[in-house]
């Protein structure tokens, strides 16, 4: 079985402040791991994806992904936030297509 | 290559009415998956078609079913409405195919937003 944790169910960061969102993940085989962002009255949108080629995953504005392994952990951030960031971000493991979604975090950009 | 459509985009219902709702996916993908989003229980997964056929299910109640036609488009359906159905509904589509890409990536609609009075 896999399972996946978001700590935060709300992060706020001042514009131009670091972002950082939490997921820790637990499967019995290495997954494939994602990170989406839901908009206000949209769906998801796939921010990046890790697929085993790199530990580091860069994605869509300028969000990255490191997987550590030792600590089940892929952790989202973006160096600096901007206030166009505000939104949910969900983390989510997936295996031949049965996906296993987070709570979810909300992020608030602060002017 | 247009997106995953959902219609309607908001629906109003009464308790013990029926509501279907309508997915259509990219074009040439042929898996459907079905969410329900709500603030207390977050993304839950109802149900996956591929090819016509029902492949996964989540932990839904009779009450929610769906299909998919030939052509990949799906349906789904809520009978006996109840006030905790209400939510947002997302439909999500995924490549063809036997790779990992094929299997793993999701692409979703906007959602059906869907209020039970």
């Amino acid at each position: 079985a896999q399972s996946v944790t978001q700590l935060g169910s709300h992060v706020s960061v001042s514009e131009g402040a670091l972002v950082l969102l939490r997921c820790n993940y637990s499967s019995s085989v290495p997954p494939y791991l994602f990170w989406y962002v839901q908009y206000p009255n949209q769906g998801l949108q796939l921010l990046l994806k890790y697929t085993s080629a790199a530990t580091l995953v860069k994605g869509i504005n300028g969000f990255e992904a490191e997987f550590k392994k030792s600590e089940t952990s892929f952790h989202l951030t973006k160096p600096s936030a901007h206030m166009s960031d505000a939104a949910e971000y969900f983390c989510a493991v997936t295996r031949d297509q049965k996906v296993t979604f987070g709570t979810g975090t909300k992020l608030q950009v602060i002017p | 290559k247009a997106g995953v459509t959902q219609t309607p985009r908001y629906l109003i219902k009464t308790r013990g009415q029926q509501v279907t709702l309508s997915c259509s996916p990219i074009s040439g993908h042929r898996s459907v998956s079905w969410y329900q989003q709500t603030p207390g229980q977050g993304l839950q997964f109802l149900f996956e078609y591929f090819s016509e056929t029902q492949r996964n299910k989540g932990n839904f109640p009779g009450r929610f079913s769906g299909r998919q036609f030939s052509n990949s488009r799906s349906e789904m359906n809520v009978s006996t409405l109840e006030l905790g159905d209400s939510a947002l509904y997302l439909c999500a589509s995924s490549p063809s195919g036997t790779g990992w890409l094929a299997k793993n990536i999701q692409y979703f609609g906007a959602g059906t937003r869907l209020s039970v009075l």
